[in-house]
């Protein structure tokens, strides 16, 4: 079992719809939690960067984190074709952990 | 922008010859990681570096060794190419006030 796991997807929604992306991980020593947007045959992005559990927002994004569960989330809200692009969730105490990606379309 | 160059940003070469793929950082960062990314692995962390000189395996380190002279240099160096590393390698740096990372645009590397 991996540590990370993310739904590989692809996830296809149409503008203006609210995504949710999501990844639940083992162990339960990690304390920093981020998602990256990743473009096509471009670097990771950070976009969300926590470390509690609770929800975090920034603009259209909500990250949201349950260490009970083991889970955190990635709202998007009034998704655009700008959004289009794969995103992975990361977490660490030392080493960083990366789930293998969500990738999603937003269609005009 | 987290003031990361990769070089060279695509490269095919062929199995047994040495590559070294270069990431340098404009900012002063302590930590660099080197990452490959393949479909359905995400990303995995090869070698990292805590300082000049200072630097320690990651999950997949079997076939590549790393080197760090300067603060801004970081070389990933596969001795003898196979194609299973054919990937996407990412460098990245550490930022200094908390433990988010910042990567690089990424080099494509091709083992034929």
């Amino acid at each position: 079992q991996k540590e990370v796991e993310q739904d590989p997807g692809p996830l296809s929604v149409p503008e203006g719809a609210i995504v949710s992306l999501n990844c639940t991980y083992s162990n339960s020593a990690f304390q920093y939690f981020m998602w990256y947007r990743q473009y096509s045959r471009k670097g990771p992005e950070l976009l969300m960067y926590t470390y509690s559990s609770g929800n975090k927002e920034d603009g259209r994004f909500t990250a949201q984190v349950d260490k009970s569960s083991k889970y955190i989330s990635l709202f998007i809200r009034d998704s655009q074709p700008s959004d289009s692009a794969t995103y992975l969730c990361a977490m660490n105490v030392d080493d960083m952990r990366f789930g293998a990606g969500t990738r999603l379309t937003v269609k005009p | 922008d987290a003031g990361i160059t990769q070089s060279p940003r695509h490269k095919v070469t062929e199995t047994g010859t040495p590559v070294t793929l270069r990431c340098h950082q404009t900012e002063n960062h302590r930590y660099m990681y080197w990452y490959r990314q393949d479909p359905g692995h995400g990303l995995r962390l090869i070698h990292y570096s805590y300082g000049v000189k200072d630097t320690d395996k990651g999950e997949v380190s079997d076939g590549y060794s790393v080197s760090r002279s300067k603060t801004e240099d970081f070389l990933l160096t596969l001795e003898s190419a196979t194609s299973s590393q054919t990937s996407v390698y990412f460098c990245a740096i550490r930022s200094s006030q908390g433990n988010e990372q910042f990567f690089g645009p990424g080099t494509r590397l091709t083992v034929l």
